[in-house]
């Protein structure tokens, strides 16, 4: 299995941009959950899917972002406009039980 | 840019030393907890894992302690390598919420 896949890997954008990322979960798996990571907060947990429903989004910072899940096999995470603070990694990650299997992540820096 | 980081505990051992991390969680509800590796550029990977019906659970090289009486969780690795540098991350697991609370994360640094 190729694991969880994210695209793409790096994203550079000016302030006021729409930026969308995307994720490919583990075949078979039936969560995914969206986090970001920056130095001063460490690893937030934004919004996890199960079976494509989204089940808590209580971790997305405002209005901006958004989350879908068409489909067991995709995800995206948009974010519109985009601001500077929003620049940080973001990872995704599914799981099948409780273990959760991240992807590379999306390194977002927004100028 | 950011100016002021998040200031995670740092560890630092010496190559072929034991390593123990540390971590406190808050909720005696938690029933699973995991330690995931994150390596430099690279997205979080599980170590292991342990339900709170157990006090020890040991993998290779690596023993996970918990004691719920004092809510605390340790992640023993034994004769540490310099691929063990790396942030260390205990998650708990809550009841019936389907997602995974995170520490803030522990930096090991392996001097060879």
């Amino acid at each position: 299995d190729a694991g969880v896949i994210q695209s793409p890997r790096h994203e550079v954008t000016e302030m006021g941009q729409e930026v969308t990322l995307r994720c490919k979960p583990i075949s078979g798996h039936n969560s995914l959950f969206w986090y970001r990571q920056t130095m001063m907060r460490g690893l937030e947990l934004l919004i996890y899917f199960n079976n494509n429903v989204p089940i808590d989004d209580s971790g997305m910072p405002e209005d901006r972002f958004s989350a879908k899940m068409p489909n067991a096999s995709f995800s995206t995470l948009k974010i519109q406009p985009s601001e500077p603070r929003d620049s940080a990694v973001y990872f995704c990650a599914s799981s099948w039980g409780i273990q959760q299997y991240f992807g590379p992540g999306t390194r977002l820096t927004v100028l | 840019g950011e100016s002021v980081g998040l200031h995670l505990p740092t560890l630092s051992v010496q190559e072929g030393d034991n390593s123990i991390i540390n971590c406190a969680y808050s909720n005696s509800a938690s029933d699973y907890f995991i330690w995931y590796k994150q390596e430099s550029g690279k997205g979080p990977q599980f170590i292991i894992d342990i339900r709170s019906n157990m006090d020890k659970r040991q993998g290779q090289r690596v023993t996970v302690l918990l004691n719920k009486t004092v809510k605390h969780l340790s992640l023993q690795i034994a004769a540490t390598q310099p691929g063990d540098s790396a942030v260390y991350f205990c998650a708990e697991k809550r009841g019936s919420q389907g997602n995974l609370i995170f520490g803030k994360g522990t930096k090991l640094s392996v001097k060879p």
